[in-house]
Parts: structure tokens; C-alpha cells; sequence
């Protein structure tokens, strides 16, 4: 089945500076990668997607970048701000083996990020 | 939608006790999944459903474990007997039909078996 590997498990940035999670993931035939964050208590919620067609997808102040052939992915925040401080999962689905819908999740990243 | 709706929000439980937590999906959503999130092995996928079917329970820790999912807008996720290593955030996510769409967590039910 697919493995999802994630780094780093914590991370402290200054506001306003940038953060960079990683994955990676094991299944070529997963087509479908997901970040999701959770902030303490709550339930996690979607926050960019990527699919295995697209290489990179930005929404404000987020991006994901995807490298198929090195099986990796990656969420990137600039400019940081406090309320970005929470547990970052990201994960991937799609795979071969027949649960397509199955979605495997990293083992999250604590971020914080320090005013 | 109200979203995903689990109950309840938090159980405790003496060991040896049997468990039910419930999930409303989101309506009209095809997939139903079942998470358990703990600190040690993060959130593990014990078994989804597809228009209220099972297909795939390899999740599913120990025979302790089961789930229903009746008809469409509900469905359970009972242990029996529970034992303290159960203790965890269990979380009821839907979806829409595809292997990309996004899946909707509930709030998750806060399990502690005492």
C-alpha cells in the first residue's frame, strides 16, 4: 500500500518568513495529493490540493509543488503570520491496489510561527 | 450543510465497555470515512464506505472493531470490548464520488477508555 513520509515534524519560523514542509510519498500511481491543516482541538481542513497533471498550484499566500518522477510534494507559506501556527498534514491517494479513495496521510508538522 | 456531525464529542468509558460513535455525512455525499488520530501513529484510515457498502476495513485494528453504515446519513463505529491503547480522536470524513475530491472531517469524537 502507499507509504506517505513527511519532514519535518516540528517547525518554528520568525512571522513573515517562509515555511516548507515536505512529502513523499511511494505509490507512482497516486494522482491526487491533498494538504490539510489542523489547528489544536479542531477537525483538519482542506487548504490546497494538487493533482498529478499540474506541477505547481498557489493560492495567496500557499503553494504546492509536485515532482511525479522523484515522488515528492511540497507545501510552501510565505509571509507567515501567527494564525498559520498548527498541524500540517499532507497526504495522497489514487493509488494502485484497488482503494483508489484511500487517502494516506503523513505524520504531520507542528508549525509555529513566533510574533 | 451542517457539515459532517459526530456524536458524541467526547466519551469516557470504563475498559471493557462497549462504544458507539456516530456520523452524519455531508448529504449527498458518496464516501464515508472512518480515522483514528493519536500522537503515536497519527491519523490511520480504519475503514470507508461507498453508497453505504464497505470496501475496504484493512484498517480496522482488531475484530474489537466494527462499523455499519445502514443508509445513507449514518453510520456507527462500535468497540467491544474497549481497552485503555484504545483511547484516540476518532474522526467521520465524507466525500463526493472521485478519487480527488476533498474529504469533509467532522469534529471528531475524543474517546478515553479508563
Amino acid at each position: 500500500g502507499e507509504n506517505v513520509e513527511q519532514h519535518p515534524s516540528t517547525l518554528s519560523v520568525q512571522e513573515g518568513d517562509s515555511a516548507v514542509i515536505k512529502c513523499t510519498y511511494s505509490d507512482s500511481a497516486s494522482n491526487y495529493f491533498p494538504w490539510y491543516k489542523q489547528e489544536l482541538g479542531k477537525r483538519p481542513q482542506l487548504i490546497i490540493d494538487i493533482r498529478s497533471n499540474v506541477g505547481e498550484k498557489k493560492d495567496q499566500r500557499i503553494a504546492v509543488t509536485l515532482n511525479k518522477t522523484a515522488k515528492h510534494f511540497s507545501l510552501h507559506i510565505t509571509e507567515t503570520q501567527p494564525e498559520d501556527s498548527a498541524v500540517y498534514f499532507c497526504a495522497a491517494s489514487g493509488g494502485s491496489g484497488g482503494s483508489n479513495y484511500k487517502l494516506t496521510f503523513g505524520k504531520g508538522t507542528l508549525l509555529t510561527v513566533n510574533p | 450543510d451542517a457539515g459532517v456531525i459526530q456524536s458524541p464529542r467526547h466519551e469516557v468509558t470504563e475498559m471493557g465497555q462497549e462504544v458507539t460513535l456516530r456520523c452524519k455525512p455531508i448529504s449527498g455525499h458518496d464516501y464515508l470515512f472512518w480515522y483514528r488520530q493519536t500522537m503515536m501513529r497519527g491519523l490511520e484510515l480504519l475503514i470507508y464506505f461507498n453508497n453505504n457498502v464497505p470496501i475496504d476495513d484493512s484498517g480496522m485494528p482488531e475484530d474489537r472493531f466494527s462499523a455499519k453504515m445502514p443508509n445513507a446519513s449514518f453510520s456507527t463505529l462500535k468497540i467491544q470490548p474497549s481497552e485503555p491503547r484504545d483511547s484516540a480522536v476518532y474522526f467521520c470524513a465524507s466525500s463526493l464520488w472521485g478519487e480527488d475530491t476533498e474529504a469533509f472531517f467532522g469534529q471528531g469524537t475524543r474517546l478515553t477508555v479508563v
